[in-house]
């Protein structure tokens, strides 16, 4: 079946480092969505990318959709504490459809 | 807030019993979504429900049904449980978009 893996599964950085996760799928995705869960909390939707080659900004945040539309990262410039959480990406099992796969996230510490 | 509303926020019950989660989306969004996060493990998609009729259905066990009403609140009902269902259990909501708003979770234990 469809799988949707992310790596790396853990990444501890200084504060003020940079940090990227990578989000892999097995099959063609029509889009992908990110979300961030906090320790403790809910997950939080961040941004969707559609677009074959697309990129967008959040403030330090920037997501990337690869060409082929089967891989996507997230990269944080100069981390702060706020950025703790697990970051996961999310596509649909079929074109058109609400059922996303969550990909296996990537828990990211920051150290003051 | 996300606007979605899960009750209990806790549940500890006893294996074999059956127990039922309640979830009320954010006014207006017509879909409703309950995922099963294990500790340390990801966020496993169980089923999708739009507008009171079941829309997707993901890895959801016989012991495991669902239901949305009329009034778009929905309800998980876990029964026969076993020490492996304990677990975070979310409810999200969407509406136009495929965006999902997410309950704070009921955390169910099992003992």
């Amino acid at each position: 079946g469809q799988q949707v893996m992310q790596i790396p599964q853990y990444q501890h950085v200084q504060e003020g480092e940079d940090f990227t996760t990578y989000c892999n799928s097995s099959t063609t995705l029509s889009n992908i969505q990110w979300y961030k869960q906090r320790p403790g909390g809910h997950p939080v939707f961040l941004i969707q990318l559609v677009k074959s080659g697309e990129v967008k900004k959040q403030k330090r945040l920037t997501f990337q959709f690869g060409e082929a539309k089967k891989n996507s990262s997230l990269h944080i410039t100069a981390t702060q504490t706020t950025d703790v959480g697990t970051y996961f990406c999310a596509g649909p099992k079929d074109s058109g459809t609400y059922k996303y796969i969550f990909g296996t996230g990537t828990r990211l510490k920051v150290l003051a | 807030d996300s606007g979605v509303t899960q009750t209990p926020k806790h549940l500890i019950t006893a294996t074999g019993q059956r127990v039922t989660l309640r979830c009320s989306p954010r006014s207006g969004d017509l879909s409703v979504y309950w995922y099963q996060q294990s500790l340390d493990q990801g966020l496993q998609f169980l089923i999708q429900y739009y507008n009171g009729e079941e829309r997707a259905k993901g890895n959801i066990l016989e012991r495991f049904s669902a239901q949305q009403f009329p009034d778009l609140h929905s309800e998980l009902n876990l029964s026969s449980l076993e020490l492996g269902d304990s677990a975070l259990y979310f409810c999200a909501s969407s509406g136009k978009t495929t965006e999902a708003f997410f309950g704070q979770g009921t955390r169910l234990t099992v003992v």
